[in-house]
């Protein structure tokens, strides 16, 4: 079965900074999807980003970006020029990619993200 | 764009009722998932189905049924409330192939048993 880590409860960053969060995950599949998962307080789960385990280049959304070491199997969040509206609590999530199945999202615990002034 | 539709986005009940929880998929998505969250905790994964076959499940206590149907929408049924059901419900879907299996998500049903 597949696990995903996300160590840090809680990251603090001051707008306009960079912050950087992390997950690492557990697999012997080769391919897959990772995600991460924005959840503001309305709860709403938003798509932020989505890396392919094929692709070596890192994904990259507008102030979003990954770095995908799939060696390490480490999969960390980077959000430029922090806004108030990015507070938020980010899920990191694993997804198999077998053929034929309808694979499930499988979340880490969750950051949450303050922005300050 | 269309997202996904859940409804109602807020339901109390009382110890041992029955509840029912819809979803409406994007149009297109043929796959539709489950996923339960507790406060303060991850969402955790119950049920999928594709072409209204279920295809996973996961931690969905037998009290719990569900099922898709022939326009893809799909319903949770909850019978038998306890107090340890209060959750954030949560639909996903996406499509079976292409899209980068992005699976997008309903605002959720927030279920309180009382």
């Amino acid at each position: 079965a597949q696990t995903v880590t996300q160590s840090q409860p809680e990251m603090s960053v001051q707008e306009a900074e960079t912050v950087t969060l992390s997950c690492t995950y557990d697999t012997s599949e080769s391919d897959y999807y990772l995600f991460w998962y924005k959840q503001p307080p309305s709860r709403q789960m938003i798509l932020v980003i989505r890396q392919e385990a094929y692709k070596q280049q890192n994904a990259t959304e507008n102030r979003f970006s990954v770095n995908f070491q799939k060696a390490a199997k480490s999969f960390s969040l980077k959000i430029s020029d922090s806004q108030l509206g990015d507070a938020a609590m980010y899920f990191c999530a694993y997804r198999s990619e077998i053929t034929g199945t309808a694979s499930k999202l499988t979340f880490g615990t969750g950051t949450r993200l303050q922005v300050t002034l | 764009a269309a997202g996904v539709i859940q409804s109602p986005r807020h339901l109390i009940k009382e110890k041992r009722e029955t509840a029912t929880l819809k979803c409406y998929p994007i149009p297109r998505h043929d796959t539709v998932y489950w996923y339960q969250q507790g406060p303060g905790q991850d969402p955790q994964f119950l049920i999928s189905f594709y072409e209204k076959m279920q295809s996973d499940k996961g931690s969905i206590p037998d009290r719990f049924s569900a099922q898709q149907f022939s326009d893809y929408h799909s319903e949770l049924n909850m019978s038998s409330l306890e107090l340890g059901d209060s959750a954030l419900y949560f639909c996903a879907s996406s499509p079976w192939t292409g899209g980068g299996k992005k699976a997008f998500f309903g605002q959720g049903t927030r279920l309180t048993v009382v």
